[in-house]
């Protein structure tokens, strides 16, 4: 089956802008994940959703950072008065969260490469 | 953790050698923990995971292997091949599930020559 995708695959904008970013998760995953990578990094945790909720938002850096996951499928972060410090890889996973156990791991999409001049 | 930036470790192999990616991880509250490889302009892929009610567990060419006592992961590959070859890192977690907060490493660039 398809795996997480997430668009656009680059996105390029100038300081102060609003920025929307898409993750489409694996059919039938309950939980979603963004993450932020910068060059030469691992991951860096930003959100977590289980269902239409956020489960942990821990990792969100300040209040320019939002996301909303109306459905409980696709979800959408949302940048405002981007910042150059601001660009990075935007990376969504998702995960099915049924027992805990095998098969349970989290997949990542190929991420959003975000510039901002 | 500490941000090394561009400057990651980096482990050199002959195709057909065995490769050992080692990581240190921070929080001693982690049980759980998971290996995922990185090609470049694709996101993390899963290879294995280990709860930290075992020290030892064991996929297809790959090994992980726990140390509890010194906050210790090991990822060991055998008969290593050029498709290999990408950043490997490895996540810990609070709470013994899949699901929730990963905490990534920094991150080792494995390099595979035929």
């Amino acid at each position: 089956g398809a795996g997480v995708s997430q668009t656009p695959s680059n996105k390029v904008t100038e300081k102060g802008k609003y920025v929307e970013l898409r993750c489409d998760p694996i059919s039938g995953h309950t939980a979603l994940y963004w993450y932020r990578q910068s060059l030469g990094q691992g991951p860096e945790f930003l959100i977590y959703f289980q269902g239409t909720g956020a489960a942990d938002d821990s990792g969100l850096p300040n209040d320019r950072f939002f996301a909303v996951r109306p459905e409980g499928s696709v979800s959408t972060l949302k940048i405002q008065r981007t910042e150059r410090g601001d660009s990075a890889v935007y990376l969504c996973a998702s995960s099915s969260q049924t027992s805990g156990g095998a098969g349970d791991e989290q997949f990542f999409g190929p991420g959003t490469r975000l510039t901002v001049l | 953790g500490e941000s090394v930036g561009l400057h990651l470790p980096t482990l050199s192999v002959q195709e057909g050698d065995n490769s050992i990616i080692n990581c240190a991880y921070s929080n001693s509250a982690s049980d759980y923990f998971i290996w995922y490889k990185q090609e470049s302009g694709k996101g993390p892929q899963f290879i294995i995971d280990i709860r930290s009610n075992m020290d030892k567990r064991q996929g297809q060419r790959v090994t992980v292997l726990l140390n509890k006592t010194v906050k210790h992961l090991s990822l060991q590959i055998a008969a290593t091949q050029p498709g290999d070859s990408a950043v490997y890192f490895c996540a810990e977690k609070v709470g013994g599930t899949s699901y929730g907060k990963l905490t990534f490493g920094q991150g080792t660039i494995l390099t595979v020559h035929p």
